[in-house]
């Protein structure tokens, strides 16, 4: 079993509408959570971290499930700009485990 | 932010050529740095943990003869891939963890395309 599973996608997305969607993970022991963004041919860029109580970035909204290990990522109000792969990452043992990615296409 | 340079950016070479890469904390100094590698459509995979003044770690599957990491200052760490073959062909990104920072946050480099022909 992969330690970070995301389901590739593409997730095409109208422009102003919500899409969300989540990755699982394995290590139950893992401790930190994030979500990176990458855009085609460049290197991810931390989104947002996501803590146990759920958070908000903006239009952003990240929640954790410890007990299914899950990482969900909401994005409202979809923009053209939001267009781009979604990393799921999780930190265990001092390194960083990678999701595929969720790619995401805004269509307008 | 913090940036983190890598050079080159893009290189294509012959088969059975040697490649250095560099990996260069800007602003910061990183005891430990990171390189991973990214097939198409692939998550990044951890290739191996540089260590500043010791030698790296590497994970398991990845031939350290193969991929020679320096990490010779707190500012550089240099990736080589030797003897490339087309297999090799992918892309290369280094991380590095500010020291400094109480956060331990991991900053990424801009990648580097190696293409083998």
């Amino acid at each position: 079993r992969k330690e970070v599973e995301q389901d590739p996608g593409p997730f095409n997305v109208p422009e102003g509408a919500t899409v969300a969607f989540n990755c699982t993970y394995s290590n139950s022991a893992s401790q930190s959570f994030f979500w990176y963004r990458q855009d085609c041919r460049k290197e991810p860029k931390l989104l947002m971290s996501v803590y146990s109580s759920g958070n908000e970035d903006g239009r952003f909204t990240a929640q954790l499930n410890r007990a299914s290990q899950y990482i969900s990522l909401l994005i409202r109000d979809s923009k053209l700009s939001d267009s781009a792969t979604y990393l799921c990452v999780v930190k265990g043992n001092n390194r960083l485990a990678f999701g595929k990615g969720n790619q995401v296409v805004v269509i307008p | 932010g913090a940036v983190v340079s890598q050079h080159p950016s893009r290189v294509i070479c012959k088969s059975g050529t040697s490649v250095k890469i560099e990996c260069r904390s800007l602003d910061f100094q990183a005891t430990t740095m990171f390189w991973y590698r990214q097939f198409p459509k692939q998550s990044l995979m951890l290739m191996a943990t540089s260590n500043e003044g010791s030698k790296a770690t590497y994970e398991q599957g990845v031939e350290k003869d193969k991929f020679l990491i320096n990490h010779a200052s707190l500012t550089l760490s240099t990736l080589t891939v030797t003897s490339a073959h087309p297999e090799d062909s992918s892309f290369y990104i280094c991380s590095a963890r500010d020291t400094g920072s109480s956060y331990n946050e991991q900053f990424f480099g801009p990648g580097t395309r190696l293409t083998v022909l």
